[in-house]
């Protein structure tokens, strides 16, 4: 079975800061990564498709990366904004018809003005 | 430009009622899925379908039944609310291949 591990689970930093999230996850047989974002009482925002033949995929201040065979994503997100502030969510997707997320529990980011 | 909705938003339920929560898309994605998220739990898995007429069941399907008559609409069911189903339940979806997952904004449940 599939484990998801975010770290740390919270983590407060100073506007403009760069800063890393880390995933690791058990199984590397999976089909993509993604990652999520979470603002409190709200739905899931994607922020980054990392399909298995890739390394990393860019969108704006965030880079995500994938070793499959280390069980290792980082999302790296340049030059913080307290805009910034919410839960990051990262999830793997399995194949073989499935297609199911399995998800960490999360990091909750403070970015502080 | 609708994405995914879930309707209601919020919902209390007595224990023992019954309820479907709703799950429309219109991104003609073949793959929907049903999730609860519940505080140092995460969210988990509570059934998927790879296309209107097939269904399975995910990692905590006790307690909820759906269907998929069409690629659209993707309902669950609460036959008999319990309290233990207090929850925040999410619908996503996506092609199936791609595996982009969208997620719609949410149905909070409470079971007194």
């Amino acid at each position: 079975k599939q484990e998801v591990t975010q770290i740390p689970a919270a983590l407060s930093v100073p506007e403009g800061e760069n800063l890393v999230l880390n995933c690791s996850f058990t199984d590397s047989a999976i089909y993509n990564l993604q990652w999520f974002r979470q603002d409190p009482g709200k739905g899931l925002t994607s922020l980054l498709l990392i399909q298995s033949s890739q390394r990393e995929q860019t969108s704006g201040r965030l880079n995500a990366s994938l070793d499959k065979s280390s069980g290792r994503s980082t999302l790296y997100i340049a030059a913080s904004q307290p805009g910034d502030s919410a839960t990051y969510l990262c999830a793997t997707i399995s194949g073989a018809g499935s297609y199911q997320l399995t998800f960490g529990k999360g990091t909750k980011l403070s970015v502080i003005p | 430009n609708a994405g995914v909705t879930q309707t209601p938003k919020f919902q209390v339920l007595k224990t023992g009622q019954s309820m479907t929560l709703q799950c429309a898309q219109d991104m003609n994605h073949e793959y929907m899925s049903w999730y609860r998220q519940d505080p140092g739990m995460g969210l988990r898995l509570i059934h998927y379908s790879v296309g209107a007429g097939i269904t399975d069941q995910g990692e905590v399907p006790n307690g909820y039944n759906v269907s998929r008559s069409t690629t659209e609409d993707f309902p669950l069911r609460l036959l008999s609310a319990a309290p233990s189903q207090t929850s925040v339940y999410f619908c996503a979806s996506s092609f199936v291949g791609q595996g982009q997952a969208f997620f719609g904004q949410g149905t909070r449940l409470t079971v007194v």
